[in-house]
């Protein structure tokens, strides 16, 4: 089954202590993306990768690192998370960047809810 | 001003009604513009997509852009309680970027 998958979905940490959400897709994306959802604000780009090895900057980029040494994955790390990170995590994928041959269909994964005490 | 405003709700109808949900935009340089549907507790998945001026439909679902006025609706005939979720209008930023609406939360009546 075609999927993008995020782990953990659920997380409750403290102030500072480094931690991972990985998300892996098995469609073979060139594109992979990284958004956070909060109340009024809606969907937020974190980064994106056009490919492997190329990262860049969304619109909230503060606080957050990623990488993409492979193909199928693209964890986000948050390496001294703060309470104004608690939030709603999506990862996303798509074959290609957005033009002709991709008219904006993401796929995304279920999400990963993280509270930062 | 954010680059996407779009109406946040709540919004609440009884069954069968017409929905009309709406975006406006500030930057011409957005060329696809798509209706995100995301139920309560799962991603984003996409409804409909349209490219240019003037309306698509797809079964209840008819899709509409006006750019001269940057202005996008997504309207739903005949709604139904299946119907009841949040709506996302979402636009592409060259070959890199979609962005996103706040999202309008819509709950049909049964």
């Amino acid at each position: 089954e075609a999927q993008v998958t995020q782990n953990p979905r659920y997380l409750i940490t403290v102030t500072g202590k480094k931690l991972t959400v990985t998300c892996s897709q098995n469609m073979n994306h060139e594109y992979m993306s990284w958004y956070r959802q909060d109340p009024g604000l809606g969907l937020r780009q974190i980064y994106y990768s056009m490919n492997v090895e190329v990262t860049d900057k969304g619109d909230v980029p503060e606080g957050y690192k990623v990488s993409r040494k492979e193909k199928r994955n693209f964890p986000l790390i948050l390496e001294s998370p703060s309470p104004n990170q608690t939030s709603l995590y999506f990862c996303a994928s798509t074959s290609m960047g957005f033009g002709t041959m991709n008219t904006g269909e993401l796929f995304f994964g279920e999400g990963s809810r993280l509270t930062v005490l | 001003q954010k680059e996407v405003e779009q109406d946040p709700g709540p919004l609440s109808v009884p069954e069968g009604a017409i929905v009309s949900l709406n975006c406006t935009y500030s930057n011409s340089a957005f060329q696809y513009f798509m209706w995100y549907r995301q139920y309560s507790r799962k991603g984003p998945e996409l409804l409909m997509y349209t490219y240019s001026s003037g309306n698509k439909e797809d079964g209840r679902f008819t899709a509409q852009v006006d750019k001269s006025s940057k202005y996008i609706s997504l309207f739903i005939r005949d709604s139904q309680p299946s119907d009841s979720a949040t709506y996302l209008c979402a636009m592409t930023q060259g070959a890199q970027k979609l962005v996103f609406g706040q999202g309008t939360r819509l709950t049909i009546n049964p």
